[in-house]
């Protein structure tokens, strides 16, 4: 079975300060890796996600994640954050793209905390 | 991407009673759609895959005959939480599978008293 590891549950990082959020996964096969932010009110939306290819894959609002098979990981980063940064964030993974038939199986999420 | 609405955005209902959740796919026609349970301060987890015209599937330990989902159309996947217990009370979230990734709904609190 696979699962997803976030070992940070509360983050916090002073604005204009770069953040790494940490995610291991296991899974058998070549995962399907997705970071998702979820903001209060909102539902998840999709920041970047890794099927294949280049390992470094670039998302949206400035955000980039690096897959290291090594390391059964998948790191989430952002050079500067902004306080709009702040909300939870999931890492997720898929048997499939996720556009198939299979669900996602989520990490517990990181509480990101912004400060001033 | 594609829209995913869910109505009520919250509800509260006594013990015992059935509370219906709807999932909408507005901008296009989904034909799988999963619902997500989320614990306060936790992970979501999947319940169960709805797909169009056939019964769902549901996750190991999701009680089929207590969490009811209905997909009868290709914009309309609904779950209804039978004689709902405080221990249903949670934050219930659809997505929808559309060009290789999933769109969520904003979800749904239920509270039972």
């Amino acid at each position: 079975a696979q699962s997803v590891t976030q070992p940070d549950i509360h983050i916090t990082v002073s604005e204009g300060a770069s953040l790494e959020l940490r995610c291991n996964y296991s899974y058998g096969a070549t995962p399907y890796l997705f970071w998702y932010v979820q903001s209060p009110g909102q539902g998840l939306q999709l920041l970047l996600k890794y099927f294949s290819g280049d390992t470094l894959v670039q998302g949206i609002k400035g955000f980039e994640a690096e897959f290291k098979r090594s390391q059964s990981s998948f790191n989430l980063r952002k050079p500067s954050v902004h306080w709009s940064d702040a909300a939870e964030y999931f890492c997720a993974v898929g048997e499939s793209s996720g556009g198939g038939a299979d669900g996602l199986t989520f990490g517990k999420g990181t509480h990101l905390i912004i400060q001033p | 991407g594609a829209v995913v609405s869910q109505h009520p955005s919250w509800v509260i209902c006594k013990s015992g009673t059935s509370v219906k959740i709807e999932c909408r796919s507005l901008d296009f026609q989904a034909t799988t759609m999963f619902w997500y349970r989320q614990f306060p301060k936790q992970s979501l987890m999947l319940m169960a895959t709805s797909n169009e015209g056939s019964k769902a599937t549901y996750e190991q330990g999701v009680e089929k005959d207590k969490f009811l989902i209905n997909h009868a159309s290709l914009t309309l996947s609904t779950l209804t939480v039978t004689s709902a217990h405080p221990e249903d009370s949670s934050f219930y979230i659809c997505s929808v599978a559309h060009l290789n990734e999933q769109f969520f709904g904003p979800g749904t609190r239920l509270t039972v008293l």
